[in-house]
């Protein structure tokens, strides 16, 4: 059962245009991890989220993690077809738990 | 630093079959994790190690699977009397510590499964 759900599950856009990626739990997670797959490959870590309201920037990529700790979003500026993959939300539980939570994904493609 | 090394990248079988793939982390990396991802979904948390010991097993780890990590390097994971259900990825991941104080978790490329 993924407790993590993702929204949209996909998403076609052009680029150049901005978007907007939802991670969304019922569940508070003491860390949110966001990933990017491409296909035949594992997944490669983009960023780390570990306090509510936490905002963290990776060039064109914007990560913010919930207040109450069971959401976070990504936001994609100006999204160049090297974006292309699919994006994985991915929480944690703290001490003494070592399995993460992977959310359901969302399959981004950038048609240039 | 060669990253998380998995081996095959491909593996096809037919059902009944046993089938074993192979992890080599991080080298220095002390905790070892599998996790399977089928098509569509987000990767699932299948076990997890620190050094030799596995110290944690998924319910979906059932007991025709099986996860070694012998002397703490390299690990394996042997499905036995394969199912259809069980064509998958396979991946891999290894960190330098615990997860827990946000240490990064790196992924191999994956064993990719299929059970005719």
């Amino acid at each position: 059962t993924q407790l993590l759900e993702q929204s949209p599950q996909f998403l076609s856009i052009q680029e150049g245009e901005n978007l907007t990626v939802y991670c969304n739990s019922s569940s508070v997670f003491s860390s949110l991890q966001w990933y990017r797959q491409e296909p035949g490959e594992g997944p490669v870590l983009l960023v780390t989220v570990v306090t509510g309201g936490e905002v963290k920037k990776l060039k064109r990529l914007t990560f913010q993690f919930g207040d109450a700790r069971k959401d976070s979003s990504l936001h994609i500026t100006a999204a160049q077809p090297g974006d292309t993959g699919l994006y994985l939300c991915a929480g944690g539980r703290g001490f003494g738990n070592e399995k993460l939570t992977f959310g359901t994904g969302t399959r981004l493609t950038i048609i240039p | 630093d060669t990253g998380v090394s998995q081996d095959p990248r491909h593996k096809i079988t037919k059902r009944g079959q046993n089938v074993t793939f192979r992890c080599d982390p991080i080298s220095e990396h002390n905790r070892l994790y599998w996790y399977r991802q089928t098509l569509g979904q987000g990767p699932e948390f299948l076990t997890y190690f620190q050094n030799e010991a596995q110290l944690e097993k998924s319910r979906l780890l059932s007991d025709r699977f099986s996860a070694e990590r012998p002397k703490g390097s390299f690990s394996t994971l042997e499905i036995q009397r394969t199912e259809q259900g069980d064509s998958a990825m396979y991946l891999c991941a290894s960190s330098l510590g615990t997860l827990a104080t946000n240490e990064k978790l790196f992924f191999g490329s994956g064993t990719q499964l299929s059970v005719l």
